[in-house]
């Protein structure tokens, strides 16, 4: 298909990991991002893989990539109330980046 | 903070009426990009700047829809007429000549038509 898709939410408790999955589509894709949406925010970019890598770490953020299936995760371990928010993939199409349709991610204290 | 910044933050505006955002990018980046997002929908591209040339627009910017950064620096986003249809967050991002995709957006202004 020609959309960038992901799970719609995802809730787990503090101190729990969790894992954001998306599934993209041009397997040319040179970087893949992920974005976190708080509520009436804009998007924060919060990390971004180079499609040559399989894994990326970046503090209590793990981005996976399995460019055979064209999937893409993010793990946030010890996830925090703060981390509440709407979690976006986007994938660079020409001149303009193309997002999934966000999963919501719910911390239960 | 030098970041993407939006004004207004909030419109309210009757249909029919003209409506006027603004985006100041960050200020060595000389791409500049407008997104809609609707609710519960991820951001959808509408148009680019290269400094002050539009190289791009989505077939979602309607001949209602015009943008514009005259000097490369700040841009205008202007919708007549407006419609119930065009509530939505609209959403600025600017990004390096160098790293074209890594794409840093603004806080958005939120559209709502009466």
């Amino acid at each position: 298909g020609e959309d960038v898709e992901q799970s719609l939410f995802l809730s787990v408790r503090e101190g729990d990991s969790s894992v954001i999955n998306c599934t993209y589509t041009d397997s040319s894709s040179t970087y893949l991002y992920w974005y976190k949406q708080e509520p009436g925010a804009g998007l924060q970019l919060l990390t971004y893989i180079f499609s040559n890598m399989d894994m990326k770490q970046d503090q209590r953020l793990t981005v996976l990539l399995n460019k055979k299936d064209k999937h893409l995760s993010l793990r946030i371990a010890d996830t925090q109330t703060g981390d509440s928010a709407i979690y976006f993939c986007a994938e660079p199409r020409g001149n303009m980046l193309t997002f999934g349709g966000g999963t919501r991610l719910m911390v239960k204290p | 903070d030098t970041g993407v910044s939006q004004d207004p933050r909030h419109k309210i505006t009757k249909r029919g009426q003209n409506v006027t955002f603004r985006c100041d990018p960050i200020s060595e980046h000389n791409r500049l990009y407008w997104y809609r997002q609707t609710l519960g929908q991820g951001p959808e591209f509408l148009t680019y700047f290269q400094n002050e040339a539009q190289l791009e627009k989505s077939r979602l910017l309607s001949d209602r829809f015009s943008a514009e950064r005259p000097k490369g620096s700040f841009s205008t986003l202007e919708i007549q007429r407006t419609e119930q249809g065009d509530s939505a967050m609209y959403l600025c991002a600017s990004s390096s000549e160098i790293s074209v995709d890594e794409q840093y957006f603004g806080p958005g202004t939120r559209l709502t038509v009466t």
